[in-house]
């Protein structure tokens, strides 16, 4: 049972554009909830995070928008550009309830075109 | 600061075979987690790690098994290899797990024929 949805599964925009990726959790439990960015050849790198306590955060060029209500939250970026060009996954974590394990959505390989 | 390092980057291994990855964490970070990173499947969690102590494991045969020593050094073995096994491995440090930031090594890219 995949218990982080994420879409699209890839997303081409324009330099400047502002790509949004969407991702739905099951389990109410969840209390933590991360993005991560992967380049070819590289491991996942965190980029924000947000906790249910706060609907939005914003880091740089990127945004974490947050409701608890639909079980959903979306990654922004500003402006983007083509060093943005990468594989983008959300995850979830429990921190409570001895779990310790991130679980992660399927990704989402974003394209920024000159 | 040095960050999470894994050795080695790269593997070619044949079926039935065995395999150990080995997983540096930042230092003093005590949590360390395995991830099994496929085209299909995308990023799955393995086990986790603290103070030498499996607190968490994921949805695995028992073929795939680990290990964290007192300098918190991870490692991890497959053993019976089979075809599907062929996937990027990722370790993770964080201080104390989950619910904080985790950070990522490069992977250990293994291949199975």
């Amino acid at each position: 049972q995949q218990q982080v949805k994420q879409s699209p599964q890839s997303l081409i925009v324009q330099k400047g554009g502002i790509p949004i990726i969407n991702c739905a959790y099951e389990n109410t439990a969840f209390d933590y909830f991360p993005w991560y960015q992967q380049f070819p050849g590289k491991g996942p790198a965190l980029l924000i995070a947000i906790r249910p306590d706060v609907s939005e955060k914003k880091e740089g060029r990127f945004t974490i928008s947050f409701n608890k209500s639909a079980k959903q939250f979306s990654l922004h970026i500003m402006d983007s550009q083509p060093g943005d060009s990468a594989t983008y996954f959300c995850a979830a974590s429990n921190s409570g309830a001895g779990s310790y394990q991130l679980t992660f959505g399927k990704g989402t390989k974003l394209s920024v075109i000159p | 600061k040095a960050g999470v390092t894994q050795t080695p980057r790269y593997l070619i291994k044949t079926r039935g075979q065995q395999v150990t990855l080995s997983c540096s964490p930042i230092s003093g970070h005590r949590s360390v987690s395995w991830y099994q990173q496929t085209p299909g499947q995308g990023l799955q969690f393995l086990f986790e790690y603290f103070s030498e102590t499996q607190r968490n494991k994921g949805n695995f045969p028992g073929r795939f098994s680990g290990r964290q020593f007192s300098n918190s050094r991870s490692e991890m073995n497959v053993s019976t290899l089979e075809l599907g096994d062929s996937a990027l491995y990722l370790c993770a440090s964080s201080l104390t797990g989950a619910g904080e930031t985790q950070y990522f090594g490069p992977g250990t890219r293994l291949l199975v024929l």
